[in-house]
């Protein structure tokens, strides 16, 4: 079964960067795209981008444009998002979602960010 | 913040049916497939419509989504305790070039 194991929770100081893995298994890698969506406290979700299939063509978000990075390492099936200069507002779980339609994700991993 | 409007709750009788409103734009609903998720606190959202109508297998058909111009529903027959959770819809928006979600709505089961 298709399944998506994310990285242990994260607490980083405002300015730092974080790097959020995704292993995926269970289906074949490079046949589908991976998104990143993240959910802060009691709200709503939120598209941050996607690394495409066949090759490492990758979309943003305008809002996290020139602050997030989506890479992927092939042969290890593994998802990357790295989000850098992070913020109080930053605090969130961050999802890894095969796509498309988006009908598998990874268990979330929280990222605090805290003085 | 949210580019789709979702009600904030819903709520109905075990047995009951509730429906759940997304309304967009011309640049989301209005020209590209809608999905719906439902999440329970604490865990991943879970794919219960996508491509406005079609169910992943495994989900019951008790669930059910449509669309007409710029906005989506989806509809829960025979609710359940079980169905207690919050409900997600989501679209592509050209204009943003990125996905959209709604807003949220809680569906209580009285």
């Amino acid at each position: 079964q298709v399944q998506l194991v994310q990285s242990g929770a994260e607490v980083k100081k405002p300015g730092a960067s974080v790097k959020v893995s995704c292993k995926a298994s269970g289906y074949t890698f490079t046949k589908y795209a991976m998104d990143w969506v993240r959910q802060a406290p009691g709200q709503s979700l939120e598209w941050m981008g996607r690394i495409h299939s066949d090759n490492d063509n990758t979309e943003y978000s305008q809002k996290f444009q020139g602050r997030v990075t989506i890479t992927k390492d092939t042969s290890a099936s593994t998802g990357y998002m790295e989000l850098s200069g992070l913020r109080f507002e930053d605090t969130a779980v961050y999802f890894c979602v095969r796509t498309s339609p988006l009908e598998h994700w990874g268990q979330g991993t929280l990222v605090n960010v805290s003085s | 913040q949210s580019v789709l409007t979702q009600p904030p709750s819903v709520s109905a009788a075990p047995g009951q049916k509730v429906t759940i409103s997304c309304s967009g734009s011309n640049s989301n609903i209005g020209i590209h497939y809608v999905s719906w998720y439902q999440q329970v606190p604490g865990t991943a959202p879970k794919l219960l419509i996508y491509d406005d109508n079609k169910r992943p297998s495994g989900i019951p058909d008790r669930f059910s989504g449509s669309k007409s111009g710029t906005s989506a529903t989806l509809g829960i027959t025979g609710l359940q305790t079980g169905d207690e959770a919050d409900y997600y819809c989501g679209a592509w928006d050209s204009s943003l070039s990125a996905e959209v979600f709604g807003t949220g709505t809680k569906v209580t089961v009285l």
